[in-house]
């Protein structure tokens, strides 16, 4: 059973660039949340997708953006880069409810550096 | 408490000793609680998750309390061991469905030999 992985795992952006973070969830998972961890603090929720659709979201601005693909994976965007973007962006998938216990499967997520 | 907290935020243990951390969270509207191990260049692996109050969890030598009504929870480890070392994360779910998780800074442990 393959579990959660995310592309890339490091990059370097400037102030004002788009960047696309993807990840690819845990086989039979059909829920997606993105998580974003800033230096010194716990993870903060961005949005949730399942069925291709947002169906939950933190307190972040449009500028961040999501999508879900038929085979579940998913992508986060961010326009606009801004220094205080530079984080690790964790993603975590979980599978339908009747089989769920509510735990989250993460990837070791994507570390953004912007300059 | 509006916010989850964890204390203490670093811990040092020596090994064979046994340790607890709390983690504090807003009592209302509560839906679950989770526990959540991290150890360094790896992802965040779920150790526990409680809806109940007055809940009790164990996996091995870690064990886990609830109380919904005053809003808080006990990680206990019993005989650390090195690989024991991690950040502890705690998160609060709150009213259910998509609403997300809101995660606690953690706890850093380390296990000294």
């Amino acid at each position: 059973e393959t579990g959660v992985t995310q592309s890339p795992t490091h990059l370097i952006k400037t102030r004002g660039q788009q960047v696309t973070l993807r990840c690819s969830s845990q086989s039979g998972h059909n829920t997606v949340s993105w998580y974003q961890q800033a230096l010194g603090q716990g993870p903060q929720f961005i949005f949730q997708y399942y069925r291709e659709e947002e169906n939950g979201r933190g307190n972040f601005p449009p500028r961040f953006s999501g999508l879900q693909f038929p085979n579940y994976s998913s992508e986060l965007n961010v326009n606009a880069l801004e220094l205080d973007d530079s984080a690790l962006y964790l993603c975590a998938s979980s599978p339908p409810d009747r089989k769920s216990t509510g735990e989250l499967f993460f990837g070791e997520g994507s570390r953004l550096t912007v300059l | 408490i509006l916010n989850v907290e964890q204390s203490p935020q670093s811990l040092h243990v020596q090994e064979g000793d046994s340790t607890n951390f709390t983690c504090s969270f807003p009592s209302s509207n509560f839906y679950a609680l989770h526990w959540y191990r991290w150890e360094t260049a790896k992802s965040p692996e779920a150790l526990f998750v409680m809806t109940l109050n007055g809940d009790e969890k164990k996996k091995g030598r870690i064990s886990a309390t609830l109380n919904t009504k005053e809003g808080y929870s006990y990680l206990y480890i019993k005989g650390s061991q090195p690989e024991d070392s991690a950040t502890y994360l705690c998160a609060s779910h709150s009213g259910g469905g998509a609403d997300g998780l809101t995660f606690g800074k953690g706890t850093h442990l380390i296990i000294q030999p």
